[in-house]
Formats: C-alpha cells, sequence, structure tokens
C-alpha cells in the first residue's frame, strides 16, 4: 500500500541556513505529493504541491520537487527564519488510496536566531 | 479566505462522558474529515464524508461516530471517553475530488479525557 517516510526530528538550523526535510514514498501509479505546514496553535494549510513527475512545487521560498526515480519529494529552503518554525507534513494521494491523503509522521523545524 | 471553525479549542473530559466536537466550514466544500493528530504519528484519518448524511469510515474509527445533517457542519462523538482519547483533533473540508484539491484546517481542538 502507500506510504510516507519523513525524517525524524525535530530539525534545529540558526536562522539563514539551507534547510532539507526528507519525504520518501511508496506508491503505485502517479500520485500526487504534498507539504502541509501547522504553524504552533494553528491547525494544517497546503505550502505547496506537485501532482506529476519533475513538477516543482513552490511557496513562500520553499520549493520540492517530484522525483520519480527516487521516489522522494524534498522540502528545501535557501535561508530559513524564525517564523518558519512549524512542524512539516509530507503526504499524497494516488488511486490505491482511494485518493485519500496518506500522511508523514511529521518533522518539527526550529529555527533559533 | 476558507474558514474551518472548531467549536472548542480545549476541553477536558471524564471518562465514560459522551464528548461533541463541532465543526463548521464556510465554503460549501462536499468533502469533510476528521483527524486525529498525535506525536509521532502525524494524522490518522477518523471519519470523512462527501456529502451530508453520507460518512465513510477512516482508519481509526473505532470509538467515534460522526454526523452531517447539514453540508456546512461535522460532528464528532466519542460515545463514552476513554483515556486513549485524549489527542488533538482537527477538522477539515475540501472541493471533491479527494485528494486533488487542497484541504482546509480548522485550529485544532484539544481534549483531555480524565
Amino acid at each position: 500500500g502507500n506510504s510516507v517516510t519523513q525524517m525524524e526530528g525535530p530539525v534545529t538550523l540558526s536562522e539563514e541556513a539551507f534547510l532539507t526535510i526528507n519525504c520518501t514514498y511508496t506508491a503505485t501509479g502517479y500520485p500526487s505529493l504534498f507539504w502541509y505546514v501547522q504553524y504552533p496553535g494553528e491547525g494544517l494549510q497546503l505550502l505547496l504541491k506537485a501532482t506529476k513527475a519533475d513538477d516543482k512545487g513552490s511557496n513562500k521560498g520553499f520549493e520540492a520537487t517530484y522525483r520519480k526515480e527516487t521516489t522522494s519529494f524534498h522540502l528545501e529552503k535557501g535561508s530559513v527564519q524564525v517564523s518558519d518554525s512549524a512542524v512539516y507534513f509530507c503526504a499524497l494521494s494516488g488511486s490505491e488510496s482511494n485518493y485519500q491523503l496518506i500522511w508523514g509522521a511529521g518533522t518539527k523545524l526550529i529555527i533559533k536566531p | 479566505d476558507v474558514k474551518v471553525t472548531q467549536s472548542s479549542r480545549y476541553l477536558v473530559k471524564r471518562t465514560g462522558e459522551k464528548v461533541f466536537l463541532e465543526c463548521v466550514q464556510d465554503m460549501d466544500h462536499e468533502n469533510m474529515f476528521w483527524y486525529r493528530q498525535d506525536p509521532g504519528l502525524g494524522l490518522r484519518l477518523i471519519y470523512f464524508s462527501y456529502d451530508v448524511k453520507m460518512k465513510e469510515k477512516g482508519d481509526i474509527p473505532e470509538g467515534y461516530s460522526v454526523s452531517r445533517e447539514k453540508k456546512e457542519r461535522f460532528s464528532l462523538i466519542l460515545e463514552s471517553a476513554s483515556t486513549n482519547q485524549t489527542s488533538m483533533y482537527l477538522c477539515a473540508s475540501s472541493l471533491p475530488p479527494f485528494g486533488r484539491n487542497t484541504i482546509y484546517f480548522g485550529e485544532g481542538s484539544w481534549l483531555t479525557v480524565v
């Protein structure tokens, strides 16, 4: 069945550092891939998505490229800010899951000034 | 902007009590969801609904039921609360089809069962 694996957190970085949060998936066919973010005390919100191989999703300086050959969708940002501190969730949607979202466990990101 | 409103942010209930968590969305979305969020486990789907009076079990429906009498409102019911249901509960909504459209989340309800 479909599954999503994220790197365990917390990830602690200094402001302006480069960020990578790894996400790999298992799925048949061509799933859609998503990153959601949960800021402290809030619900989740969509950060970016990609619906086919080699697509790059981007938003708020974050990027992720849908890599079918490595079944990955790693989240990157060139220079993080304290305000990026949050929990980041990778998710996929595919026909095998009846298009329900399959969620990773989440990665907590802490940015220190 | 889409708004998903959960009626209670923080609740403390006793074991065996019947608990209602209410959720309202203002964007006329057909799909509504209840998730449970626990550290290290991510989000787990409890129930979802794709239309008024329609519901489907998610991954962890045991101990829960739902009600959708109006399109904008989706209620989660814990028939007899237990301590292992202490968790953060997230309501969400989206347009169909599942997984192809953005899911909008409420701010969450922290439930503690003592």
